[in-house]
């Protein structure tokens, strides 16, 4: 059964760094594309970026230079590190398996609050 | 980035109600489209892939049709627990996005 874990959320204050993690469970992350998407308290999904299995990122532009994806194999997770945090990037964020850029398997979401 | 626009933002139904949310994309992304719905609190869940395929568990009252820039998602008849906010998403080009969603309410 597939399952996606994220912990790392909190409280963290404009303009400092977090480190979301993604720990998945029946199947291997390194063989499938991995997202992450947020959702700001009351509103709709925003997609964030994904890492595809050969490693190639892409973003979202609204955090391109201030998030990074990026994956450790042998734990089978992956990370959003994000730097620079503003309080529009207060959300709930998802991981989530991308095959063939649908959304198939989601986590349960951690909250950002930047504040 | 291909804008992708749901009708309407709310409906309300009853339990046994037909219901159609519809979306449209800013231009053509063939049969590139998922449907998903969220309840309070919770992760969005895939409902239909591709347009038109039924994602493995989801009851067979969920269906959906289209392609090009029009879709439509249809519940044949309303069950209590698909009171939800329902998202279309286009899989057709970097980025993904999303619709506003549409809030379903009894």
């Amino acid at each position: 059964e597939v399952q996606l874990v994220e912990s790392g959320g909190g409280l963290i204050q404009p303009g400092g760094s977090l480190r979301l993690s993604c720990a998945a469970s029946g199947f291997t992350v390194s063989s499938d594309y991995m997202s992450w998407v947020r959702q700001a308290p009351g509103k709709g999904l925003e997609w964030v970026s994904v890492i595809y299995s050969d490693g190639t990122t892409y973003y979202a532009d609204s955090v391109k230079g201030r998030f990074t994806i990026s994956r450790d194999n042998s734990k089978n997770t992956f990370y959003l590190h994000m730097h620079s945090l503003r309080a529009e990037d207060t959300a709930v964020y998802y991981c989530a398996t991308t095959s063939n850029w649908r959304l198939d398997y989601w986590g349960q979401g951690t909250l950002v609050t930047v504040s | 980035d291909i804008q992708m626009t749901q009708s309407p933002s709310s409906l309300s139904a009853s339990v046994g109600d037909r219901v159609t949310i519809t979306c449209r994309a800013s231009q053509s992304i063939s049969s590139y489209l998922n449907w998903y719905h969220q309840k309070p609190g919770k992760a969005p869940k895939l409902l239909i892939y591709d347009a038109s395929s039924l994602q493995s568990g989801v009851p067979s009252r969920f269906s959906g049709t289209g392609s090009g820039t029009d879709f439509t998602l249809t519940i044949s008849s309303l069950q209590p627990e698909d009171f939800a906010t329902y998202y279309c998403q286009q899989s057709y080009s970097n980025p993904i996005t999303f619709g506003q969603g549409t809030r379903l309410e009894i």
